[in-house]
């Protein structure tokens, strides 16, 4: 079935440094989204990609919908202590939209 | 507009017992989705309703089931308890299942 791997698991910056977490499908994807889940919180929607090669801003956050659309990246730039959960990509798979497979997570963890 | 409410918030049962959750999504949304989220295996596809009907089913036993009713609300039912089960049951529910999901708080089970 269809698998998505992030890395790295986990990632402890000093503020202001950047961060980034990758991606990858097994499969081709219809879409990808993101989500933030702070420490006990639930997740948040953060984005959705839909496009090949798409890239989109948030701010310091920027995504990237890999041309084959079975990668992704997220960048933060210039991380703050406001950046510090986890972070997870979701894939629907092509042609089974509806079927959200998340990936590991990375943690992120500032130091002020 | 209220977000999506999720009941109990916290459960603790023993092993063999069953246990059904409840989730209330977002007014006009009709897709619904249930994950469980565990440490060591992060957040997993249990299944997708959509319109009363299941959608999209991830890979559980059998003994995991839901359904969903004409209001939209939905239920997931976990029989014969094993200490493997206790998780974070996380509710989202979306206008459209291609969509950003909007989670629930979740439901905390505890297996003793």
């Amino acid at each position: 079935g269809q698998q998505v791997m992030q890395i790295p698991q986990y990632q402890h910056v000093q503020e202001g440094e950047d961060f980034t977490t990758y991606c990858n499908s097994s499969t081709t994807l219809s879409n990808i989204q993101w989500y933030k889940q702070r420490p006990g919180g639930h997740p948040v929607f953060l984005i959705q990609l839909v496009k090949s090669g798409e890239v989109k801003k948030q701010k310091r956050l920027t995504f990237q919908f890999g041309e084959a659309k079975k990668n992704s990246s997220l960048h933060i730039t210039a991380t703050q202590t406001t950046d510090v959960g986890t972070y997870f990509c979701a894939g629907n798979e092509r042609g089974n939209t509806g079927k959200l497979i998340f990936g590991q997570g990375t943690t992120l963890q500032v130091k002020p | 507009k209220a977000g999506v409410t999720q009941t109990p918030r916290y459960l603790i049962k023993t092993r063999g017992q069953q246990v059904t959750l409840s989730c209330s999504p977002i007014s006009g949304h009709r897709s619904v989705s249930w994950y469980q989220q565990t440490p060591g295996q992060g957040l997993q596809f249990l299944f997708e309703y959509f319109s009363e009907t299941q959608r999209n089913k991830g890979n559980f036993p059998g003994r995991f089931s839901g359904r969903q009713f004409s209001n939209s609300r939905s239920e997931m039912n976990v029989s014969t308890l094993e200490l493997g089960d206790s998780a974070l049951y996380l509710c989202a529910s979306s206008l459209v299942h291609y969509n950003e999901q909007f989670f629930g708080p979740g439901t905390r089970l505890t297996v003793l």
